[in-house]
């Protein structure tokens, strides 16, 4: 069974970085094609991407915000990383990680699980 | 990226078919057959109802189908049902190894 679960603190102030943690099971960041990503929903907004890890440790991220993105992972622990740097308001969202589907070790570029998200307010 | 664009609202009557449409670019939408559509009911896990444009993960309803003409992906639901009231995103791959959302519509059962 795939299970995803966000966690961080719900509250940062402006300029403070936001480190999020993804702690999942049921599958290995160790496998070949496998990948996990994170995405962020602001209060009545849409969806939006914010950075990637692959098991051969690549890492990807939206460029609108790459310059404040650092993403890492523990394959002993199970766990993906995101830290954001330099928060904002406007950064105040949902934040959610999810699995990329791979069959077999070809990813479809779709998020086949998804944590519940955690909601990060930034303010003063 | 700009988000691909989705109707905010659609609505029908239990037993009618409804259709979201997800309009991209060519740089989207229109260059790659990797649109999946996300079903999200508030306060839950998002669920992934078509990947790959319009193939259906194993245990989703057959009453979702989903096509794509261009730059514009549409996903359907037929024979409308209650539980079928969420928000629904579209998601495209955008190359380069990045993604961009959609704008998300509110699905009402009448």
């Amino acid at each position: 069974q795939v299970t995803l679960k966000e966690s961080g603190p719900a509250l940062v102030k402006p300029t403070e970085t936001l480190t999020l943690t993804c702690t999942f099971s049921g599958f290995s960041l160790n496998t070949r094609g496998m990948r996990v990503i994170w995405i962020r929903q602001p209060p009545g907004k849409a969806l939006e991407w914010l950075a990637r890890i692959d098991w051969d440790d690549d890492k990807f991220y939206s460029t609108s915000l790459k310059a404040r993105l650092t993403i890492s992972k523990d394959t002993s622990k199970n766990q993906v990383v995101l830290t954001m740097t330099n928060m904002d308001p406007v950064d105040t969202a949902t934040y959610f990680c999810a699995r990329i589907k791979i069959i077999g070790s070809w990813s479809v570029d779709a998020f086949d699980f998804w944590g519940q998200g955690t909601v990060v307010t930034v303010s003063s | 990226q700009s988000a691909l664009t989705q109707p905010a609202s659609v609505s029908g009557s239990p037993g009618q078919s409804i259709t979201i449409s997800c309009t991209g670019t060519s740089r989207d939408v229109g260059s790659y057959d990797l649109v999946s559509w996300y079903q999200h009911h508030p306060g839950k896990a998002p669920k992934l109802m078509i990947y790959e444009t319009s193939q259906r993960p194993s245990g989703v309803s057959n009453r979702f189908s989903a096509s794509k003409s261009g730059n514009t992906a549409s996903l359907t639901i037929s024979g409308l049902q209650a539980e079928d009231e969420a928000d629904y995103y579209c998601c495209s791959y955008a190359g380069s190894n990045s993604y961009v959302f959609g704008t998300g519509t509110t699905v009402t059962v009448l």
